[in-house]
């Protein structure tokens, strides 16, 4: 079936440093994929998305690109703040139920 | 904005006892969805329903129920709670139709059962 993979946290970094959080799935066909933000004492909100293969989906600094032959879809930002701190979660659509399949989620913490 | 709120934010219930979790969002959305949230385990959905009075098990409807009587409130329902139903409960409503369109998430309700 249908799942997603993300890399085991947290992630601890400085202020002004590099992110990259991998997410790898498996699935049939050829799914949209997301990535969530979970801020403290909050629900999730969409950060980005990409739909088809090579897409790139980009918002307030972060990026993903959707690779096909490497069924990856990886969060980067280039330069992290202190506000960046939550917990991400890449997800994938799964079928047209508008069902999302999410990974275990990733705490990222930034220290001033 | 679209706007998903949930009854509570904190619950403490004790084991047996019957508990519903209230979901309602103001955008007219016809999917709506019940995830539970575990440190490690990411979200699991245990019940959708894409219209009303229609209703889909998700991957663990064990010990859940729910209930949408009307197209902008989606009820979860512990029969009888159990301390291994103390988690985070997220709510999230989505239009139909268009496979990639977002789910708005409500603030979430934490429930401890003892």
């Amino acid at each position: 079936g249908n799942s997603v993979t993300q890399m085991e946290g947290p992630v601890t970094l400085s202020e002004e440093a590099f992110l990259t959080i991998n997410c790898t799935y498996t699935a049939t066909g050829y799914p949209s994929l997301f990535w969530y933000v979970q801020y403290p004492g909050e629900g999730l909100q969409l950060l980005l998305k990409a739909t088809k293969a090579d897409d790139k989906g980009s918002n307030k600094g972060f990026e993903a690109t959707y690779r096909k032959e490497t069924t990856s879809f990886h969060l980067e930002k280039g330069s992290v703040q202190v506000s960046d701190s939550a917990v991400y979660f890449c997800a994938l659509h799964s079928g047209n139920t508008g069902k999302l399949i999410f990974g275990q989620g990733t705490t990222l913490q930034v220290k001033p | 904005d679209v706007k998903v709120t949930q009854s509570s934010r904190y619950l403490v219930k004790r084991t047996g006892e019957k508990v519903f979790l209230e979901c309602v969002q103001d955008m007219d959305h016809e999917n709506m969805f019940w995830y539970r949230q575990d440190p490690g385990l990411g979200l699991r959905l245990i019940y959708f329903s894409y219209d009303v009075k229609m209703k889909e098990k998700g991957d663990i409807p064990e010990g859940y129920s729910v209930s949408r009587e009307k197209k902008e409130r989606f009820s979860l329902i512990l029969e009888s709670a159990s301390t291994n139903q103390t988690s985070m409960y997220l709510c999230a409503s989505s239009p139909r139709g268009v496979p990639t369109d977002t789910q708005y998430f409500g603030p979430g309700t934490r429930l401890t059962v003892l």
